[in-house]
């Protein structure tokens, strides 16, 4: 099946700073990326879906101007949280879709502010 | 899309089949079942999908009732790998492609020795 990647696995970083999520579909071109973040016990929630080339459309209570999507190239998609504070640690997760075709997941990356 | 339920969580001793029931009384004629699972701290895994014949591939196999207003996802010899979060989605199928995937709840598996 196709593959997802994510970097990086896992990261831990101070209040206030950035941190950047790579997500790249490796043997597949993505038309359309998502991104999901999952609290502890919880079901994941879908932040934003970016079309390559095109600004990412956010879910509603998701700030646009606080996790920045780019979406450059057909295998690459980047969420960067911005000024990043201990209530954005999650599991953030991407997947990939080509059209008419199923989406796959990456491995997830764990966020931890402190 | 349609709303799924699923139970919150279910049993299964290793190697036994594993039948997890989902529900989707609202489903339309374009909407697709498809399962996913979530091992802990990973990405969802696709597992099967189908429109309303039954389906199997090397993983599961995918029963949908005649009037598709359910669907059980059977893993036949369950292994302790196989504990996970099972989720049932209903997705729709539009001219520009699938809907996005929507995830409730789920089912948690737990398979024992």
């Amino acid at each position: 099946g196709a593959v997802v990647s994510q970097h990086p696995s896992w990261v831990i970083c101070k209040s206030g700073t950035s941190v950047k999520i790579e997500c790249r579909s490796l043997d597949f071109q993505a038309t359309t990326m998502f991104w999901y973040r999952q609290f502890p016990k919880q079901s994941l929630m879908l932040m934003a879906t970016s079309n390559e080339g095109s600004k990412a459309t956010y879910e509603q209570g998701v700030e646009k101007d606080k996790f920045l999507i780019n979406h450059a190239s057909l295998t690459l998609s980047t969420l960067t949280v911005t000024s990043a504070h201990p209530e954005d640690s999650s599991f953030y997760i991407c997947s990939a879709r080509v059209p008419a075709a199923s989406q796959y997941f990456g491995p997830g990356t764990r966020l931890t502010v402190l | 899309d349609a709303k799924t339920t699923q139970p919150t969580s279910m049993d299964c001793a290793e190697g036994r089949a594993a039948n997890l029931p989902c529900n989707h009384s609202t489903i339309s004629g374009n909407e697709y079942v498809y399962w996913y699972r979530q091992i802990h701290s990973q990405g969802p895994q696709y597992i099967i999908h189908g429109l309303k014949n039954n389906e199997t591939n090397e993983m599961a196999s995918l029963i949908i009732t005649e009037d598709r207003k359910s669907s059980t996802l059977i893993l036949p010899h369950a292994t302790l790998r196989d504990t996970a979060v099972y989720y049932c989605i209903v997705r729709s199928r539009m001219n520009s492609g699938y809907s996005t995937l929507t995830f409730g709840k789920g089912t948690m598996l737990l398979v024992s020795p």
